[in-house]
């Protein structure tokens, strides 16, 4: 089944204990990104990735880092979490094709709800 | 990018066909209309893209105007588990902004009554 997962599905931790919330997909797309989404705000852009070792930073990419070794994988780490990054983050991917690759279909995985004490 | 303005909410009931209508008063040229379905707490979920005039498939249809100016996406005959958010983008998918990147609004809430 095509399908991308995300762990842990939820998280409560602590200011400042490091953290990295794993995101996979198995359609072999080039595309993957990171969003989260706060009550009132929407959906907004943390990073995005067109391909391995290539990634770039999205809306609001402060306090966020991420990595792209393998086409499948796009971990997204926090090496400081602080109260303001609680919220739910969601991770996607889409194939190339032609033009820019969020224009295709972008498949979400279920999310990962992380609170920040 | 294009900013789009949607209801920010809409009720209907089952069996009903339901109409969300987005502006986009200042679309470019070569900007596509992206919409998406997000029920609470899941990702959201790609429901149809268009450029101009119609598109249907089998969960929806997009009306885009000659002008371009809004788009309409319908529903038909809305069940209980249509009940969710649904976002209208519209960017260029080749040249558009910083990134080319599409940004989701706040969305419009529909739901759905027995």
């Amino acid at each position: 089944e095509a399908q991308v997962t995300q762990n842990p599905r939820y998280l409560i931790t602590v200011t400042g204990k490091k953290l990295t919330v794993t995101c996979s997909q198995n359609m072999n797309h080039e595309y993957m990104s990171w969003y989260r989404q706060d009550p009132g705000l929407g959906l907004r852009q943390i990073y995005y990735s067109m391909n391995v070792e290539v990634t770039d930073k999205g809306d609001v990419p402060e306090g966020y880092k991420v990595s792209r070794k393998e086409k499948r994988n796009f971990p997204l780490i926090l090496e400081s979490p602080s109260p303001n990054q609680t919220s739910l983050y969601f991770c996607a991917s889409s194939f190339k094709g032609h033009g820019r690759p969020s224009y295709n279909e972008q498949f979400f995985g279920p999310g990962t709800r992380l609170t920040v004490l | 990018l294009a900013k789009t303005t949607q209801p920010i909410s809409m009720d209907s009931y089952e069996g009903q066909e339901v109409n969300i209508t987005c502006s986009h008063n200042n679309i470019a040229t070569n900007d596509y209309i992206t919409w998406y379905q997000q029920f609470p707490s899941q990702g959201p979920r790609f429901i149809i893209q268009g450029y101009k005039t119609k598109v249907t498939n089998e969960v929806a249809s997009l009306f885009i105007p000659a002008d371009r100016k809004s788009s309409t996406l319908s529903l038909p005959r809305v069940s209980l588990s249509d009940t969710a958010v649904y976002y209208c983008l519209v960017g260029d998918p080749v040249y558009g902004g910083s990134q080319g990147n599409l940004i989701f609004g706040k969305g419009t809430k529909l739901s759905v009554k027995p």
